[in-house]
């Protein structure tokens, strides 16, 4: 069964750093998003991707922020300066273009900024 | 805005005890409605969903049924497995509300413990 995959599935560093969370969404899926979850706390909506362009971001997705699909393969989260707060699980999920069809989570990066 | 709210937990239960986890909902227009299940160190794993009034969605022993008017998805299950113990997420997708905006809202987790 096709699935989604994420990379890595740990990342460490230090604060101020940029990180980039990768995402490979399964094959015929045109939707993609990205949410995250703050150890303990609930998953959380981050922004979703449709046409190569955002569809809809939350509060939390500010300027630090961006996403693209530079390949028209992977899906892309980049942070450009982490904060200690940024440190959370990352999950990427996607879906096809039915207007109630489910999104598909990946496994999750887990994010860690010193 | 749109907002779930479900039961708090952790949940003990015995094996085979029944199972029910609260959820209810508020949406601005006619959301879909799912159950998500995440077990330890792994991500989030669809375990069912409905998508209008008075649908039943069920996976692997669990049902839920989307009731509009008490705005509820409570999750049962019969008689449950040391297996099924995990956290689970009730969500909702609220693509009508305008704007086309998908992006699920989910409520803070049930996390279920099941003891032999």
């Amino acid at each position: 069964e096709p699935e989604v995959t994420q990379t890595p599935s740990h990342q460490v560093t230090q604060m101020g750093q940029e990180v980039i969370l990768r995402c490979v969404p399964i094959s015929n899926h045109l939707y993609f998003y990205w949410y995250r979850q703050i150890l303990g706390q609930k998953v959380e909506f981050l922004v979703s991707f449709y046409n190569n362009e955002i569809s809809e971001k939350s509060e939390i997705f500010d300027d630090q922020f961006s996403v693209e699909r530079p390949d028209g393969s992977n899906f892309t989260l980049k942070i450009r300066s982490t904060k200690l707060e940024d440190s959370a699980m990352y999950f990427c999920a996607t879906r096809t273009s039915g207007a109630t069809d489910t999104q598909y989570f990946g496994p999750g990066t887990r994010l860690t900024v010193l | 805005g749109d907002s779930v709210t479900q039961m708090e937990g952790p949940v003990t239960l015995s094996e085979e005890a029944c199972l029910t986890i609260n959820c209810t909902y508020t949406a601005t227009g006619y959301p879909s409605l799912f159950w998500y299940v995440q077990y330890p160190g792994e991500g989030l794993q669809l375990l069912l969903k409905a998508t209008k009034a008075d649908d039943k969605g069920s996976n692997k022993g669990f049902e839920a049924t989307y009731r509009k008017e008490t705005t509820s998805f409570h999750l049962e299950k019969g008689s449950v497995q040391v297996s099924d113990s995990a956290v689970y997420f009730c969500a909702l997708s609220d693509q009508y509300s305008g704007g086309g905006a998908d992006g699920l809202t989910f409520g803070k987790g049930t996390h279920l413990i099941i003891q032999p």
